[in-house]
């Protein structure tokens, strides 16, 4: 069954901490991408990758840093220099293509984030 | 840089009654554009792209370039439609798209 998968559902962080939130698709998809979903907000683009090895800052990108070793895999972390990090955290892929073919991105689950 | 508007936080409609949510762009070239549905408990999911023209659940929109607009409308409301819409933008040729903030349809049986 293709998909995406955001892992943990639920994550709490202390003060101080970093956190990885994990993003794996199996679509064979070249573009992943992070977005924030806050209430009244939308979605904010955090960090995205177009291929392996290489990543883009988003609008958002202070106190978030991303890899992209393996072309299923775009985990992101949450720094201690982030300082608002509760939110519902969105992974999504697409096809490189802009043509005919790409219909649009494949979201993940998420992961909600709360900092204790 | 491109932006996506839906004025709306909130649209509350009773069954049966036509819906529009409403979606207004800026950008100069000639983008893509997106309409996205959040259905409780479940995944944000494509509903439809301008490009493919089609109506998907009743759902239809169309791009006014004039009037840089992409309305999603459906001529008669059902309780299941009820859910979060986000409006997209894409510029030609690029991959990195920009999300409206989202107007919640509530369908009112």
């Amino acid at each position: 069954d293709g998909g995406i998968t955001q892992s943990p559902k639920y994550l709490f962080r202390k003060e101080g901490q970093n956190v990885t939130l994990s993003c794996e698709q199996n679509l064979n998809h070249d573009a992943m991408y992070w977005y924030r979903q806050d209430p009244g907000q939308g979605l904010r683009l955090i960090y995205y990758s177009q291929i392996v090895n290489d990543f883009q800052k988003g609008d958002i990108a202070e106190g978030y840093s991303v890899s992209r070793e393996k072309k299923e895999s775009f985990p992101l972390t949450v720094t201690s220099a982030q300082k608002n990090p509760t939110a519902f955290y969105l992974c999504a892929s697409s096809t490189s293509l802009s043509g005919t073919g790409d219909y649009g991105y494949t979201f993940g689950s998420g992961t909600r984030l709360t900092v204790v | 840089a491109q932006r996506v508007t839906q004025p709306e936080k909130l649209l509350s409609v009773f069954k049966g009654a036509p819906v529009e949510l409403k979606c207004n762009y800026s950008y100069s070239g000639s983008p893509e554009l997106f309409w996205y549905v959040q259905y409780s408990r479940q995944r944000l999911q494509l509903l439809l792209r301008h490009i493919s023209r089609e109506s998907i659940k009743g759902f239809t929109a169309d791009l006014n370039k004039g009037e840089t607009s992409f309305h999603l409308k459906k001529p008669f409301a059902q309780e299941e439609d009820s859910a979060m819409y986000y409006c997209a933008l894409r510029p030609g040729g690029y991959q990195k798209v920009t999300f409206g903030t989202g107007t919640k349809l509530q369908v009112i049986p």
